[in-house]
């Protein structure tokens, strides 16, 4: 079955700290992983895409990797701002005819001052 | 460039009730997909279209209904309300399949069932 799973469920760290959230996938054939940040209220931006062939994608203080060996990702979060907190959201696309997303269910960051 | 737009916001119906939600693309994208999104479920797949047609289904009663127009706007419809129908309603563009280019979520409508 076609799973993508988070961890931790929700995470809260101090202002200018770093953190990594996790997402384990059984997704398969892989096509493509994703993170989102969905702030409260407001629907997901997209933060990464990755394919099988790439490792790490960066954009601005987010850095996402892939093991595709493994069906690991994660996140990395450098120097966090109050205005990261969060949910933030894994998603999995199968390389298969017809297919859908997969969804995790996401990692709620709260970053304190 | 304008981004995806959804309308109403707000939505409050009772139990048997009928509702249609619209959904309007960032210009030039072909695909629209929709997803219901509650605290337990987190996000969950309805269907995409693609230049009018349905490309794919996910797991919801047939109650869940949609369609594209030829201008790539969306609407999706639920007949028979129920009150698990509660839940913010998302609608995604792409200029492609979702599956391999990048989507942009719309704010939601917050559907609330009595």
């Amino acid at each position: 079955k076609n799973q993508v799973e988070q961890s931790p469920q929700s995470l809260i760290i101090l202002e200018g700290k770093n953190c990594t959230l996790q997402c384990n996938y059984t997704v398969s054939p892989f096509s493509n992983l994703r993170w989102y940040k969905q702030d409260t209220g407001r629907g997901p931006v997209s933060l990464t895409i990755m394919t099988f062939s790439e490792n790490t994608k960066s954009n601005g203080r987010y850095t996402a990797t892939l093991d595709a060996d493994t069906k690991q990702s994660s996140l990395h979060i450098t120097a966090s701002q109050l205005s990261d907190s969060a949910s933030y959201i894994c998603v999995v696309s199968a390389k298969q005819a017809g297919t859908a997303l997969i969804f995790g269910k996401g990692t709620t960051l709260s970053v304190s001052s | 460039k304008a981004g995806v737009t959804q309308t109403p916001r707000y939505l409050i119906k009772t139990r048997g009730q009928q509702v249609t939600l619209s959904c309007s693309p960032i210009s030039g994208h072909r695909s629209v997909s929709w997803y219901q999104q509650t605290p337990g479920q987190g996000l969950q797949f309805l269907f995409e279209y693609f230049s009018e047609t349905q490309r794919n289904k996910g797991n919801f009663p047939g109650r869940f209904s949609g369609r594209q127009f030829s201008n790539s706007r969306s609407e999706m419809n639920v007949s028979t309300l129920e009150l698990g129908d509660s839940a913010l309603y998302l609608c995604a563009s792409s200029w492609g399949g979702s599956d391999y280019n990048e989507q942009f979520f719309g704010p939601g409508t917050r559907l609330t069932v009595l």
